[in-house]
This record gives structure tokens, sequence and C-alpha cells, in this order.
């Protein structure tokens, strides 16, 4: 019973560099989210999905992009690292919207990245 | 219009206080309005949630008490214990459209034995 699962835990990324922020849900959720949480700033949205094939931008999608290619799997990719993406990420998931009251958002442990 | 306002931004209570961590919004459409706990290392996670129709909801030692006239929320976290320290985040939405969650900045509770 995983729940969310993101990987790495912890990177460290130069100027410029590209990687993948990976994560997968066994809840068989359709909508899936990525979140950035900064020190006193919460928690910002940068993509969702509402189901594999269709993703669509939060507040913060700038310099991120993603793919939903299955109902398990949402990646995010950053192309350019910039030091402004330095960052906990967190991906989550719901069963329905997140906005519902018996739809409560699972997520992940978190990635947290240093851009340098 | 979109923003939750959290205070205070950090809160030290003594073990067996009382927690209360407070939330304004101005949205009116806003209906939905839950709080997430997050440990140290870990993701958040739901505690507890209210819609607009009660002034209270209570789960165990944490209350959400609903002020709709003042648009404002808050969560007491009665008998506090040192396993409470975590940050809380207070959050918002509405049931109209994708309804995505707003959140608080969140609110670092340290309860000291």
């Amino acid at each position: 019973n995983a729940g969310v699962t993101q990987t790495p835990k912890f990177r460290i990324l130069k100027i410029g560099q590209s990687m993948t922020l990976q994560c997968t849900q066994d809840m068989n959720h359709n909508y899936m989210y990525w979140y950035r949480q900064d020190p006193g700033m919460g928690l910002k949205l940068i993509y969702y999905s509402v189901g594999a094939g269709i993703t669509d931008k939060g507040e913060v999608p700038n310099g991120y992009n993603v793919s939903r290619s299955t109902t398990e799997d949402f990646p995010l990719r950053l192309e350019l690292a910039a030091p402004s993406q330095t960052s906990v990420y967190f991906c989550a998931s719901s069963y329905l919207k997140s906005g519902l009251y018996n739809s409560p958002l699972h997520f992940g442990n978190g990635t947290r990245l240093t851009v340098t | 219009q979109q923003q939750v306002k959290q205070s205070p931004q950090s809160l030290i209570v003594q073990k067996g206080g009382i927690s209360i961590i407070n939330c304004a919004y101005e949205n009116t459409a806003f209906d939905y309005f839950p709080w997430y706990q997050q440990f140290p290392g870990k993701g958040p996670a739901l505690l507890i949630a209210i819609r607009p129709d009660v002034s209270e909801k209570k789960e165990g030692r944490f209350t959400i008490s609903f002020n709709k006239s003042a648009k404002q929320f808050s969560l007491h976290i009665m008998d506090s214990q040192p396993g409470d320290s975590a940050t809380y985040f207070c959050a918002a939405s509405t049931g109209g459209g994708y309804n995505k969650l707003i959140f608080g900045a969140g609110t670092r509770l340290a309860v000291h034995p």
C-alpha cells in the first residue's frame, strides 16, 4: 500500500541542467498534481492532470513541463534549471477533484531540489 | 481575492495548552475549508475539514471554528502534545469548475514538554 511515491528524495542541479522528478500512485486516482513548497509561501500548484493524456497549468507553471501517459505516473520536467526553482516539490493525487469535501489530497514525501 | 491568509507564521505552546491558528479569506464563493498537517520530511495530510453550513467541527482534540460573516476560520488543538509539533496549512476552494485548493502560508507549531 505505497500511496504516492516520489523519486528522488534529494537532488542538486547546476544552473541550466535538466531533470525529471518522478511520481507514481497506486490508488487508481484520476487526479494528480504537482506543488512546490517554499518557506513562508505555502503550497503553490504547478501543474495538474484530470486523467491520462490531460494536463493543465496551475498557478506557477513557468519553467516546468508535465506529461500523463498513464493513470499511475505524472512526471515533472525541469528543462533549464534556475536558482528560483530551488524548492521542495510534492506530488499529490485525489480520487475526485481536490476541492471536494470527500476527496482529500494524498501527498508523496517530496523531492528537495537545490539549483546552484 | 483568491488568497487565504494564515497566522501566526510560528507558534510555541506548552504541553497541555491550546494551540490556535487562524485563517482569513476574501472569496465568498469558497465552500470547502480543510486543514492539512505536515510532519518534517513528509508530505501534508488531511487533518480535518469543514463546510460553511456549520460553525464548528470537532474531531478528537482538533476543532475547526468557522465564522462565515467574518470570512475567517480557525483550528484549535486542545491539550496540545509534543506529537502535534508540525506545520499546519489551512486551505479553501470553491465547489464549481476545477475547484483547486488555495493554501495558506502555513504555521509551524512547536509543543514543548
